[in-house]
């Protein structure tokens, strides 16, 4: 299957800082990127959706001012959680489908962000 | 609306078979899909199947699919140690030209030896 990688896996920050995680497909080129949060022994709550070269689709209750998101290139998206806070440590999980219509996603690894 | 329903947690010896039952809310969901989470990892998909279809049999993998009832079941067979894992059952919407997956709670899977 097709590989989406998922950088960092884990990340320590302090409260106020900016972080910045990156998603990527490897072997092929994604049109559509999907962002990710899950909070322990919950389900996974879809943040936003972004289309390359367009801005990015946000979920309801999710600010799109302290979840930057920017996808650039067909294989690459990233998600900076700016001024970050205790209350933002989770796990980010991203994941791409190849073209519109298409059924199939992959997912990234995820990365754990602990914000102290 | 959109809503994924699944049982929370599910313990079987090992050999036995595992069922993991989900329901949804969506009539217009295309595909339903079941996905497998090991701890601290990322999604992997398992299997998927197209909303025109019953069942869809794939290794030790069953996924039955009760449209009227809106109801989706995963079975594994002679299940191992190693299949201890969440189980996330999601359904597709096409919502704006693209489709955006809604997913269940998950369903911790333990396998005693």
């Amino acid at each position: 299957g097709a590989v989406v990688s998922q950088h960092p896996s884990r990340v320590i920050c302090k409260s106020g800082t900016s972080v910045k995680i990156e998603c990527r497909s490897l072997d092929f080129q994604a049109t559509t990127m999907f962002w990710y949060r899950q909070f322990p022994k919950q389900s996974l709550m879809l943040m936003a959706t972004s289309n390359e070269g367009s801005k990015a689709t946000y979920e309801q209750g999710v600010e799109k001012d302290k979840f930057l998101i920017n996808h650039a290139s067909l294989t690459l998206s990233t998600l900076t959680v700016t001024s970050a806070h205790p209350e933002d440590s989770s796990f980010y999980i991203c994941s791409a489908r190849e073209h519109r219509g298409s059924f199939e996603a992959f997912f990234g690894q995820g990365t754990r962000l602990t914000v102290v | 609306g959109e809503d994924v329903e699944q049982s929370l947690f599910l313990s079987v010896r090992e050999g036995d078979s595992s069922v993991i039952n989900c329901t949804y809310t969506d009539s217009s969901s295309t595909y339903l899909y079941w996905y497998k989470q090991e701890p601290g990892a990322g999604l992997q998909l398992l299997t998927y199947i197209f909303s025109n279809m019953d069942m869809k049999q794939d290794q030790r993998l069953t996924v039955l699919l009760n449209k009227k009832d809106k109801h989706l079941s995963l079975r594994i067979a002679d299940t191992q140690t190693g299949d201890s894992a969440i189980y996330f059952c999601a359904e597709s919407i096409s919502t704006s030209g693209y489709s955006t997956l809604t997913f269940g709670k998950g369903t911790m899977l333990l396998v005693s030896p």
